[in-house]
């Protein structure tokens, strides 16, 4: 069946400290792919996506995330974290089949240790 | 430019109620999409609309939510009667005209439904 899995329910790191969290779809094709976040009382925001070209995306607020077509991954990582980072991130694809609907993994709730 | 906006933020009803949801897209986006998340699970598509036509309406839980978009603008998504399990946060999102390639989807502040 066609989903994205986040593996990780809930992390907790320490501010400056480096993150990655995971993300793996399962897709005949490679899909578009996105991070999304939403930190408390917020809606969601676009972190970064990728359509096609290089596989090492930068996205907004220093994180960035590197797809892996034979891993079928798009994990999502930053250097240095800081307390407001703290926040629930989601991976999601866009099927090529199906360009209207997004398919969203369960997220991944980052806590930031002072 | 203003981003999705969604009305109201927090609804709390009686099982067997009704609410309407209430969602405006970014000006001059064709594409409106509803989602909502249930507790503790993940987000869920619902249908997509293009200007006023619904493209997809595959993830419509059940004939009790109806979803309009009359003249193209903005968006109401209804539930009636309410029931326990409709409980959860409603997102709506817009998007450019997908032929142009533009998929990316901006996503409103959510409504957060609370059924008791």
């Amino acid at each position: 069946a066609q989903s994205v899995t986040q593996p990780d329910i809930h992390i907790t790191v320490s501010e400056g400290a480096s993150l990655e969290l995971r993300c793996n779809y399962s897709y005949g094709a490679t899909p578009y792919l996105f991070w999304y976040v939403q930190s408390p009382g917020q809606g969601l925001q676009l972190l970064l996506k990728y359509f096609s070209g290089d596989t090492l995306v930068q996205g907004i607020k220093g994180f960035e995330a590197e797809f892996k077509r034979s891993q079928s991954s798009f994990n999502l990582r930053k250097p240095s974290v800081h307390w407001s980072d703290a926040a629930e991130y989601f991976c999601a694809v866009c099927p090529y089949s199906s360009a209207s609907k997004i398919i969203f993994g369960s997220g991944t709730r980052l806590s930031i240790r002072p | 430019e203003a981003g999705v906006t969604q009305f109201p933020s927090h609804s709390v009803i009686e099982k067997g109620q009704t609410v309407t949801l209430r969602c405006d897209p970014i000006s001059g986006h064709d594409n409106l999409y509803w989602y909502r998340r249930v507790m503790g699970k993940e987000i869920k598509f619902l249908l997509h609309f293009v200007k006023e036509s619904k493209q997809d309406e595959s993830g419509m839980p059940n004939n009790r939510f109806l979803a309009e978009r009359t003249g193209g603008t903005y968006s109401t998504l209804k539930v009636q009667p309410a029931e326990l399990e409709d409980s959860g946060v409603y997102f709506c999102a817009s998007s450019q005209d997908l032929a142009s390639g533009a998929y990316e989807q901006y996503f409103g502040p959510g409504t957060r439904l609370t059924v008791t």
